[in-house]
């Protein structure tokens, strides 16, 4: 089976610009995720996305915003960049039932996307 | 505010010693994740736990979820230069699943 792919894998943008990263889920993962990770920090929830809608969203102002696809690809979209925007861009994918999240069923992530903003 | 702190946040020993991170919250999961994360790479799942008390062994990693679910620990025995990265635990939140990640303890095993 193939693991989550996302690209580019580096980008260097200028402040006030406009970037869209990509992001391919696991065969048969149907739920993604992305996640922004600041050198020396742990990853922090952006956003999550199941059956083509946002269900889940963390302290991320609404220039963060993001699209699933009907084959389960995702895209994260950042507005109106700020120098505080550089970091490692994660896309992670998993398996959700009719349920919700199965608590014993992890994620598996990409190798993410290295964005810098000068 | 983190919700998860974990400790150390750095840790350098030498091959063969043993070592133990810890993984504390205030809050309450629904199942925990450990993740290990080498330089340029997204993170690699090791392990979740879900029961209050859960022990998990993995070759020469065990992982131990708290009783009361708010906190973890990992014990790695026996280090090698290869067990060399960065350890995150992750709480897993609401019925989407949503991760809550530590900052990371970064290990360096030196041969």
């Amino acid at each position: 089976e193939t693991g989550v792919t996302q690209s580019p894998t580096h980008l260097i943008k200028t402040r006030g610009q406009q970037v869209t990263l990509r992001c391919s889920s696991q065969s048969g993962h149907n739920t993604v995720s992305w996640y922004q990770q600041a050198l020396g920090q742990g990853p922090q929830f952006i956003f999550q996305y199941y059956r083509e809608e946002e269900n889940g969203r963390g302290n991320f102002p609404p220039r963060f915003s993001g699209l699933q696809f009907p084959n389960y690809s995702s895209e994260l979209n950042v507005n109106a960049l700020e120098l505080d925007d550089s970091a490692l861009y994660l896309c992670a994918s998993t398996l959700t039932g009719g349920g919700g999240y199965r608590r014993n069923y992890g994620y598996t992530f990409g190798s993410g996307t290295r964005l810098t903003v000068v | 505010t983190q919700l998860l702190e974990q400790s150390p946040q750095f840790l350098s020993i030498q091959e063969g010693e043993n070592l133990t991170v810890y993984c504390n919250s205030s809050s309450v999961f629904s199942s925990l994740q450990w993740y290990r994360q080498e330089p340029g790479e997204g993170p690699v799942l090791l392990v979740t736990v879900v029961t209050g008390g859960e022990v998990k062994k993995l070759k020469r990693l065990t992982f131990q979820f708290g009783d009361a679910r708010k906190d973890s620990s990992l014990h790695i025995t026996a280090a090698q230069p290869g067990d060399t990265g960065l350890y995150l635990c992750a709480g897993v939140r609401g019925s989407q699943g949503n991760l809550i990640f530590g900052k990371g303890t970064k290990l360096s095993v030196k041969p």
